[in-house]
């Protein structure tokens, strides 16, 4: 399953609404997972099941789906936001990643 | 709380072997699958295997069958990836990370390693 990230690159500034998008290539159900890798560090999930925000994560940060397609969205967006996000799917094996969106403010 | 720590990783030549082991604490270690995700330098995140909870269910990504294996001891807390017949393109940061239901919850903070003459 191919999971197509976008836009691969972001700039916005403090307080912007960001949004990030990923498709996948056939139905994921809503099995598919968000995470925040900031530079030099492992990555982190913020996002499970399309939408459920995990323990810890800002508030800002949300999920949603569409059929195939899945959105990322940062309310108002933090210095401490800049990073790399990743999709992930975990319908069937091989698990698949996106190619990342790398958030710079 | 949750610890994962990668070991193993180092300079190795092509078509040689190298073990990967992640020591797991903080979490109920045969509750979790445990997989192994890599990044080669500059690149996304990639996805490699995984070994169920009981240790019943092995897969794999496609680059790696048949040249991996990962298994896991439970008396020890511990997840391994053998890799033989290394190639430069496995050239990587291998993360361990573990998984209560179909989502990588815990992560390690990785391991180099360098396939290179």
């Amino acid at each position: 399953i191919q999971l197509t990230q976008s836009p691969s690159f972001l700039s916005a500034s403090v307080g912007d609404r960001v949004i990030i998008t990923c498709r996948a290539s056939q139905d994921i159900n809503s099995y598919l997972a968000w995470f925040q890798q900031r530079p030099g560090k492992a990555p982190e999930l913020l996002i499970s099941a399309a939408s459920t925000l995990q323990k810890g994560v800002p508030l800002r940060f949300s999920g949603s789906r569409s059929g195939t397609e899945f959105t990322l969205t940062i309310s108002s967006l933090q210095p401490e936001d800049s990073a790399t996000y990743y999709c992930q799917q975990s319908k069937s094996y091989p698990l698949t990643f996106g190619g990342g969106t790398k958030v710079e403010t | 709380q949750v610890q994962l720590v990668e070991s193993g990783g180092g300079v190795v030549q092509p078509g040689r072997s190298l073990r990967l082991s992640c020591a797991a604490s903080g979490f109920i270690f045969t509750d979790y699958g445990m997989h192994w995700v890599r990044q080669a330098p500059g690149k996304g995140l990639e996805w490699v295997a995984i070994i169920s909870y009981d240790g019943s269910q092995k897969h794999y990504a496609d680059p790696v069958k048949g040249r991996f294996s990962i298994s896991r001891d439970d008396s020890k807390n511990t997840v391994s990836l053998e890799m033989n017949s290394l190639r430069p393109d496995d050239t990587a940061v291998y993360y361990c990370a573990g998984s209560w239901s179909y989502y990588l919850d815990y992560w390690g903070q990785g391991t180099l390693v360098t396939v290179s003459s």
